[in-house]
């Protein structure tokens, strides 16, 4: 089983959609969960922390549920510019330092 | 703008060829990542440097050669490397240990081998 598995892509929406990725990760001793954003031939970029209360940041919901292991992306009223692939992205601690784990991502398509 | 800077950003080399990648990071970030990127397949972590020290190797080949001279310096030295490796390599920082860390990646070379 993958460390960190992603819904296969690509999401073709239309503007104004609702649309909501899943991930589920391998490893119990996960400390941490984030959400990057990398775009066409770019660099990723931290979207947002994931915390196990749930948090909101403007039109984007992250969701995590430690017992089943799952992530969730809920991005509303999508943007052309929301177009980019999305990487769940887990963090074990341990040794001396910490350990990205990323998923291969989804990519998402907004159209006008 | 990035706080981590990559060079070159573009790499076109011959199996024998011997050449560096550099990064330098402007955040005064203590621990430094190189990742490598393939097509249709998840970021994967090479080499973790902390405090300039080597932390973690992901079992790389040994046609990879990371150099750490100090915190803000990382070099990724490439010798003989075969067409397979051929991806994107990307750069991190972070402040170090913590569950929140966020790690600031540089744009990347893009490394071709023919």
């Amino acid at each position: 089983r993958k460390e960190v598995e992603q819904d296969p892509g690509p999401f073709n929406v239309p503007e104004g959609a609702t649309v909501a990725f899943n991930c589920t990760y391998s490893n119990s001793a996960s400390q941490s969960f984030f959400w990057y954003r990398q775009d066409c031939r770019k660099e990723p970029k931290l979207l947002m922390s994931v915390y196990s209360s749930g948090n909101e940041d403007g039109r984007f919901t992250a969701q995590l549920n430690r017992a089943s292991q799952y992530i969730s992306l809920l991005i509303r009223d999508s943007k052309l510019s929301d177009s980019a692939t999305y990487l769940c992205v887990v963090k074990v601690e341990g040794g001396s330092q910490g350990n990205l784990i990323f998923g291969k991502g989804t990519k998402l398509s907004v159209k006008p | 703008e990035t706080g981590v800077t990559q060079t070159p950003r573009h790499l076109v080399m011959g199996m024998t060829n011997k050449k560096s990648l550099k990064c330098e990071q402007h955040l005064g970030h203590n621990a430094m990542y190189w990742y490598k990127q393939s097509a249709k397949k998840p970021l994967e972590l090479m080499f973790v440097y902390s405090l300039e020290e080597r932390v973690e190797n992901n079992s790389v080949p040994s046609r990879f050669s990371p150099e750490c001279p100090n915190s803000s310096h990382l070099f990724l030295h490439l010798h003989t490397l075969q067409p397979e490796d051929s991806a994107l390599y990307l750069c991190a920082s972070s402040s170090g240990i913590g569950t929140d860390t966020e790690a600031f990646f540089g744009q990347g070379t893009r490394l071709t081998v023919v």
